[in-house]
């Protein structure tokens, strides 16, 4: 069975740093395209960041420069490096692996609040 | 950017009801769609990829058409545990995925 679980989430002062993490489980990260894909309240879903199984990194135009993925192969786990925070970075955010352009299996999202 | 918008943006229906969820890219994006169910305070849920791929375990009474700009999720038969929002997404513009603004289906 495929699980991915999010965690690292908390309140955070604007332009301050924080780092979410993707445990995974029935899958090989380093064999996965994962995603991390974000929700503030009330709205809807916005794509933030891939690394594909090959190393590839893209960005959404929002995060680039301030938040950098990264993954650790020997613990299965994907990492949100996400500096600089605004206001308008609070939301869920959620890992999911992607498949067929799709996203297929998700977390349970952890929330991230920036405020003063 | 691939901006995605979808129709309407909320209906009303009851169990039983025929649902049809509209979703319109921007630009061609082919067959390159899929659709997520989100219950509240749950994570999405892939039904639909590559416009009418039903993923696995999803009941048959979801289905998905279109391909080009203008594309389809219908849910038939509805059923107490469907009241939920409904988002498009397209895989076009890879792996710079863009969701729809959603769909609420609720109860009539």
């Amino acid at each position: 069975e495929v699980q991915l679980v999010e965690s690292g989430g908390g309140l955070v002062r604007p332009g301050e740093s924080m780092r979410l993490s993707c445990v995974t489980s029935g899958l090989i990260v380093s064999k996965s395209y994962i995603n991390w894909v974000r929700q503030a309240p009330g709205k809807g879903l916005e794509w933030v960041s891939v690394i594909y199984d090959d190393g590839r990194i893209h960005y959404a135009d929002s995060v680039k420069g301030r938040f950098t993925i990264s993954r650790d192969k020997s613990k299965n786990m994907v990492h949100l490096q996400m500096n600089s925070l605004r206001g308008e970075d609070t939301a869920i955010y959620y890992c999911a692996r992607g498949n067929n352009r799709a996203l297929e299996y998700w977390g349970q999202g952890t929330l991230v609040t920036v405020s003063p | 950017d691939i901006q995605m918008t979808q129709f309407p943006s909320s209906v009303s229906a009851s169990v039983g009801d025929r649902v049809t969820i509209t979703c319109r890219a921007s630009q061609d994006i082919s067959r390159w769609l899929a659709w997520y169910q989100q219950k509240p305070g749950e994570a999405p849920k892939l039904l639909i990829y590559a416009s009418s791929t039903l993923e696995s375990g999803v009941q048959s009474r979801f289905s998905g058409s279109g391909s080009g700009t203008d594309f389809t999720l219908t849910i038939s038969n509805l059923q107490p545990e469907d009241f939920a929002t409904y988002y498009c997404q397209q895989g076009n513009d890879f792996p710079r995925f863009t969701f729809g603004p959603g769909t609420k289906v609720d109860v009539k």
